[in-house]
């Protein structure tokens, strides 16, 4: 089973409508993140969370809100979507206590297009 | 502002030679790097890191450089493979921080 599952793994929506993806995780980390890619500007950091109630906003966080509904659950809510964060969409975690090479754990993506 | 950056969007390389993937970085807080490794459909694996402690890390047939005075990193692959064929992305943080900027990615073809 994967240790960073996200849903929908695709998804279309219209102007102005409110969309949630959502992440799951069984690996134990505290900390989870979400990244947007868009051709030709790589993964760009939205929100992260260093456990469930810490909530910091990231590069480019106008336009979305999250939740960290539980230590395993981190939520990602477009509020009125619009056409330009259709992107594929990453959640990822990180625990640096686990490990020696401080990496991130990424989830499998979502692909969003808003019309 | 981009504050890591990889200027090559493709590279091709033929099977059994070197790859070379560049990233350049502008913020002199970054103490550690990481490079990630993306096929379709999948997110982004961790394949190596460095800190700015060393100059250079290896694991197998991958080699990550670092020279600070210059804010420049390099991966080289050798011998690369068909199965190495995948997007690069590189990472930059500052230790204690846990908040990790990505480059743009570089796409390696490798051919048979």
């Amino acid at each position: 089973d994967a240790d960073v599952t996200q849903t929908p793994r695709n998804r279309i929506t219209k102007t102005g409508k409110r969309i949630m993806l959502e992440c799951s995780q069984t690996k134990g980390h505290d900390r989870m993140y979400w990244y947007r890619q868009d051709p030709g500007l790589g993964l760009r950091l939205i929100y992260y969370s260093f456990d469930v109630k810490d909530i910091n906003k990231g590069e480019i966080s106008d336009g979305y809100s999250v939740s960290r509904q539980a230590q395993a659950k981190f939520s990602l809510s477009l509020e009125s979507a619009i056409p330009n964060q259709t992107a594929l969409y990453f959640c990822a975690t990180s625990d640096p206590l686990a490990g020696q090479d401080n990496e991130q754990f990424f989830g499998p993506g979502t692909r969003l297009t808003v019309l | 502002d981009q504050q890591v950056k990889q200027n090559s969007p493709s590279l091709s390389v033929q099977e059994g030679r070197i790859s070379i993937l560049n990233c350049d970085y502008t913020n002199s807080m970054f103490d550690y790097f990481l490079w990630y490794k993306k096929y379709p459909a999948e997110g982004p694996t961790f394949l190596i890191s460095i800190s700015s402690i060393k100059d250079k890390n290896e694991d197998g047939r991958f080699t990550v450089f670092l020279n600070k005075s210059a804010k420049h990193l390099s991966l080289h692959i050798v011998p690369s493979q068909p199965g190495d064929s995948a997007v690069y992305f590189c990472a930059a943080t500052t230790s204690g921080t846990y908040k990790y900027i990505f480059g743009t990615g570089t796409r390696l073809k490798v051919l048979a």
